[in-house]
């Protein structure tokens, strides 16, 4: 489709496994973002993407969270060694403008992991 | 430190009544506020939103209230139908900055 594409959609890792979460955003956009949603809480911000630039990662919560997007398209987020605290539905968003308000950013469907 | 706050974490409305979400925040560096629409297993869809210089956005069955004085924000539907039943989130964005704050959001429920 044309919306903003995560896989996988569903993940159960065990402690200490890496992982690894992709997000193919709508062509053309030029902004991604990632969040974290634990269950009951509102996305947290985790990291900013213009293009192929990481301008802001303040929200990544360890060093195990790593994020990249290496030709300005695709982005992954990695998780090392994850831990139980790491459970939860992660959401990759993309906007075609940069400074865009938060009506032109397009939500994907999030992948849910669970560390067992 | 919690810098969007939904108090209510569920409401319950009869079809065809008057839903009012409430949101409130405390960062005043915020001027641009968004309320997201999130069905399961979905991602967060975009509603309304209204910038700091209104105090009123209304688009048909929705409209939102801004108080900046009081630093609080509401979302009104009416007439409230099934369709509506989702969790709604309300978010703030402060300019020149790209990320979106969240509260923890209400979940809504249209009572046929």
């Amino acid at each position: 489709g044309a919306g903003v594409s995560q896989s996988p959609r569903y993940k159960v890792a065990k402690r200490g496994q890496d992982v690894a979460l992709r997000c193919d955003p709508i062509s053309g956009h030029v902004s991604l973002f990632w969040y974290q949603q634990a269950l009951g809480q509102g996305p947290e911000f985790l990291t900013y993407f213009q293009n192929e630039a990481q301008l802001d990662k303040s929200g990544l919560p360890s060093d195990r969270f790593f994020a990249e997007r290496p030709e300005g398209s695709v982005s992954t987020l990695k998780i090392q060694r994850t831990q139980q605290e790491d459970s939860a539905v992660y959401l990759c968003a993309s906007s075609l403008s940069i400074g865009g308000l938060g009506n032109t950013i397009y939500f994907g469907e999030g992948s849910w992991l669970t560390v067992v | 430190d919690q810098q969007v706050k939904q108090n209510s974490p569920s409401l319950s409305v009869q079809e065809g009544r008057i839903s009012i979400l409430n949101c409130d925040y405390t960062n005043s560096m915020f001027d641009y506020f968004l309320w997201y629409k999130k069905y399961p297993a979905e991602g967060p869809t975009f509603l309304i939103s209204i910038s700091s210089i209104k105090d009123k956005n209304e688009d048909g069955r929705f409209t939102v209230f801004l108080n900046k004085s009081a630093k609080h924000l509401s979302l009104h539907i009416v007439p409230s139908q099934p369709g509506d039943s989702a969790v709604y989130f309300c978010a703030a964005l402060s300019a020149g900055n790209e990320k979106l704050t969240f509260g923890t959001g209400t979940r809504l429920t249209i009572i046929p």
